[in-house]
């Protein structure tokens, strides 16, 4: 079955530390992004990527960084320079080209804690 | 600044009646809306979308009404029942766009 997934599902991280969150598509989408979910705050937007070897920020990028080598995946680390990285992560993609953002899929998410 | 206004944050709604969530936009040039439904631990999962050509859009329970004048849509879940309960987000992009803006969520309880 084509879908999303995310690895790990929990995921705990200890002040100063990096850590790199999976997302591997098997959709054939351009595009993917990556958005936080925070309680009362709705889906912010990090970072999305519309085709291999390229990426923008979105709207809370600082403290994230992402890469896009390969159409499949799009891997979001978490830097020690975000300050309040505990949230609920979720990866997505799209068809992009004449799709664009239409027919979001997204996957289940990482939780993200630090300890 | 959000882009897509959402209310209210929290609703609850007894078996069999109907639901209604609002959102507000000022861009317009958004011409894509859809909703997404998210369970507790999970992602959200698009449960309907429409474009500002028509006027409103049924799905079995669900149902989106458009005002384009007003820049406002809706979603109404007709004959709501416990396994609606749920996080639900509307969100709108542009043609030109990749990334949706989301409001920022409705928790809905539907109690038995």
């Amino acid at each position: 079955d084509g879908g999303i997934t995310q690895s790990p599902k929990y995921l705990f991280r200890k002040e100063g530390q990096n850590v790199t969150l999976s997302c591997e598509q098997n959709l054939n989408h351009d595009a993917m992004y990556w958005y936080r979910q925070d309680p009362g705050q709705g889906l912010r937007l990090i970072y999305y990527s519309q085709i291999v070897n390229d990426f923008q920020k979105g709207d809370i990028a600082e403290g994230y960084s992402v890469s896009r080598e390969k159409k499949e995946s799009f891997p979001l680390t978490v830097t020690s320079a975000q300050k309040n990285p505990t949230a609920f992560y979720l990866c997505a993609s799209s068809p992009g080209q004449g799709g664009k953002s239409y027919g979001y899929t997204f996957g289940s998410g990482t939780r993200l804690t630090v300890v | 600044q959000q882009q897509v206004k959402q209310s209210p944050q929290s609703l609850i709604v007894q078996k069999g009646g109907i639901s209604i969530i609002n959102c507000a936009y000022e861009n317009t040039a958004f011409d894509y809306f859809p909703w997404y439904q998210q369970f507790p631990g999970k992602g959200p999962a698009l449960l309907i979308a429409i474009r500002p050509d028509v006027s409103e859009k049924k799905e079995g329970r669900f149902t989106i009404s458009f005002n384009k004048s007003a820049k406002q849509f809706s979603l109404h879940i007709m004959d709501s029942q416990p396994g609606d309960s749920a996080t639900y987000f509307c969100a709108a992009s542009t043609n030109s766009g990749y990334a949706l803006n989301f409001g920022k969520g409705t928790s809905l309880l539907v109690t038995p």
